[in-house]
């Protein structure tokens, strides 16, 4: 699986949206993009992954460069719940099964 | 719609016990995954399971390590001898199909402190 860097913290204010960044520069072609987010004490929780196309959910917006060596996590209004450890994850689409969790951005939203 | 459980969420034992730590998969669900979470190495994947039939334990740190899964709706993570330096938090996830596209969805982890 293609390995992930992202930045270790981020900022943001409560109501901005939250734009978290990710490359992927050795990114295959039949491999996914995966987010998920890390609140302390709990378990990571899903929130959205893409292969080619900009995908949208409840959550958050994930916007995947054409030449798919990068991505952006957009969490559009961020509220003090969305503090977490957010990571960045590429997986395969067949064989290993493997999610290979890198250290993530831990992002801090500020009132 | 339940998630996935672990129990307990929190064990201390002392070295030397049997540590056996349990988890339900989500109803439908027929991959199921243990993974283990430490400050020094993050989340790094045990074992999987498809259809109750172990896949891949190449994760496994040490024969102390075992895991079965009985049915489609338990599975157990076993450690005996426990050691301190298998103090972590342990997840369970599960997901449906094995298709890269499928996402696995995490239980709330067992905090386990060995003495």
């Amino acid at each position: 699986d293609a390995k992930t860097t992202q930045p270790p913290s981020m900022d943001c204010a409560e109501g901005r949206a939250a734009n978290l960044p990710c490359n992927h520069s050795t990114i295959s072609g039949n491999e996914y993009v995966y987010w998920y987010r890390q609140i302390h004490s709990q378990g990571p929780q899903y929130i959205i992954h893409g292969l080619k196309n900009n995908e949208t959910n409840e959550m958050a917006s994930l916007i995947i460069t054409e030449d798919r060596k990068s991505s952006t996590l957009i969490l559009p209004h961020a509220t003090l719940r969305d503090t977490a450890v957010y990571y960045c994850i590429v997986r395969s689409f067949s064989g290993t099964y493997k999610y290979i969790f890198g250290t993530g951005t831990r992002l801090k939203v500020l009132a | 719609d339940a998630g996935v459980i672990q129990s307990p969420r929190h064990e201390v034992t002392e070295m030397g016990q049997e540590v056996t730590l349990r988890c339900k998969p989500i109803s439908g669900h027929d991959y199921l995954f243990w993974y283990r979470q430490t400050m020094m190495r993050g989340l790094e994947l045990l074992i999987y399971f498809n259809n109750n039939v172990p896949i891949d334990d190449s994760g496994m740190p040490e024969d102390r390590f075992s895991a079965k899964m009985p049915n489609a709706s338990f599975s157990t993570l076993k450690i005996q001898p426990s050691e301190p330096r298998d103090s972590a938090v342990y997840f369970c996830a599960s997901s449906v199909g094995d298709e890269g596209n499928q996402p696995q969805h995490f239980g709330d982890g067992t905090r386990l402190s060995i003495l």
